[in-house]
């Protein structure tokens, strides 16, 4: 199967600054990156994602590139705000037909007012 | 987005009994659903895959005899934690695409377990 890992497990910045998660993957078959974010007891949420035939896409403040060279892609928050606090999880999906996600450890961002 | 109903959001019970979390799409069919187990501050691990109308698929170190998943039909996975254990308490989480195929995965809201 796929192996992700997430770095740093914990971020914090200040209020304004940009913050930014990294993940690996180990197959390169994979072909669909998402980025959840969760708050403590709810369900993960969506907050952006990237196919493999893409480099890099942005939504507002949110960002996430991809190398699928160096099987690599990065989540970037900027102007972060205190309602950016929770724990984000990359993921991962394997081609060839399947469906299941392998998910990255988890960041626990914490923004300081 | 689709909409994933999962029930019930929490529950506790005593050791030894069963307990079954309901995992429904609510305005697509899922012909997979996936089931996860989420320990505190800790990520989203597989437990197995559902499918609608076969036998699920578990992942490595998953017990099927005590984790119980039953896709009857394409709106409703089941999983049923057997004998419940202490160790068995953590946060059960459900996933489902819809038939069509679209790439995002749907959460259900999950399901806090507690056995005493």
């Amino acid at each position: 199967g796929e192996n992700v890992e997430q770095h740093p497990s914990t971020l914090s910045v200040q209020e304004g600054d940009s913050a930014v998660i990294k993940c690996t993957y180990s197959d390169s078959a994979s072909n669909y990156f998402p980025w959840y974010k969760q708050e403590l007891g709810k369900r993960p949420q969506l907050i952006i994602d990237i196919r493999s035939n893409v480099g890099e896409k942005k939504d507002q403040r949110i960002a996430v590139t991809l190398n699928k060279t160096a099987k690599h892609f990065s989540l970037h928050i900027t102007e972060t705000q205190p309602e950016d606090s929770a724990v984000y999880f990359c993921a991962a999906r394997l081609g060839r037909g399947a469906n299941n996600l392998f998910f990255g450890t988890g960041t626990r961002l914490t923004v300081i007012p | 987005g689709a909409v994933v109903s999962q029930h019930p959001s929490w529950v506790i019970c005593k050791s030894g009994t069963s307990v079954k979390i309901e995992c429904r799409s609510l305005d697509f069919q899922a012909t997979t659903m996936f089931w996860y187990r989420q320990f505190p501050k800790q990520s989203l691990m597989l437990m197995a895959t559902s499918n609608e109308g076969s036998k699920a698929t578990y992942e490595q170190g998953v017990e099927k005899d005590k984790f119980l998943i039953n896709h009857a039909s394409l709106t409703l996975s089941t999983l049923t934690v057997t004998s419940a254990h202490p160790e068995d308490s953590s946060f059960y989480i459900c996933s489902a695409y819809d038939r069509v195929g679209h790439t995002e995965a749907f959460f259900g809201q999950g399901t806090r377990l507690t056995v005493v």
